[in-house]
């Protein structure tokens, strides 16, 4: 069965600073997609950014940028310049097509690390 | 995302009786999900849709049941409502690059 890990419950960071967000994930699978989402306070799930497994290129998305190790089965998000409007809960989420036989991709979400941006 | 809406946003209801939670979207993605999102686990698959009229279960699915008769339209229903299923629904729509875009969400409080 797929997991996915995100071992900081809670993070914090100063305003303009650079934070970084944990996410690990168990899979067998060669052929997959990793996502990260921001939830803030209003519950809007949002896509943060997206990385296919078959790229070693890491993604970016204006001031977020991912670290993706494929062997260590990792996948960190890094803030770059925090803002106040980054304050959220970020979860981190893993996609495989058509897992287990079942005719959709199976999206297999962490527990979610709580993001604080203190100005 | 502006493509995809939920309705009721907050519903209130009383053990035993059954609550229908509607997701409409207009991007006319054939996929369409329905998760919970509970304290400690994350958001977890209830139902998902791969076309009108075809549905199968996800990973917590029993006391739900979904019914999808047009492509824009995603019903969530709970035929006897229960205090275990006070939660917040999002809906999600697959999009382009396999990733999925959710609706605004419904927090349900079952009494």
């Amino acid at each position: 069965a797929q997991t996915v890990t995100q071992s900081q419950p809670e993070m914090s960071v100063q305003e303009a600073e650079t934070v970084t967000l944990s996410c690990t994930y168990d899979t067998s699978e060669s052929d997959y997609y990793l996502f990260w989402y921001k939830q803030p306070p209003s519950r809007q799930m949002i896509l943060v950014i997206r990385q296919e497994a078959y790229k070693q290129q890491n993604a970016t998305e204006n001031r977020f940028s991912v670290n993706f190790q494929k062997a260590a089965k990792s996948f960190s998000l890094k803030i770059s310049d925090s803002q106040l409007g980054d304050a959220a809960m970020y979860f981190c989420a893993y996609w495989v097509p058509n897992a287990g036989g079942t005719s959709y991709g199976k999206l297999t979400f962490g527990q979610g690390t709580i993001l604080t941006v203190h100005p | 995302d502006a493509g995809i809406t939920q309705s009721p946003r907050h519903k209130v209801t009383e053990t035993g009786t059954p609550v229908t939670l509607r997701c409409h979207q207009t991007e006319n993605h054939r996929y369409m999900y329905w998760y919970r999102q509970d304290p400690g686990h994350g958001l977890r698959l209830i139902h998902y849709s791969y076309g009108v009229k075809d549905t199968d279960k996800g990973e917590v699915s029993d006391g739900y049941s979904v019914s999808r008769s047009k492509t824009e339209d995603f019903l969530l229903t709970l035929e006897s409502a229960t205090s275990s299923q006070t939660s917040v629904y999002f809906c999600a729509m697959g999009g382009s690059y396999n990733e999925q875009f959710f609706g605004p969400g419904t927090r349900l409080t079952v009494l």
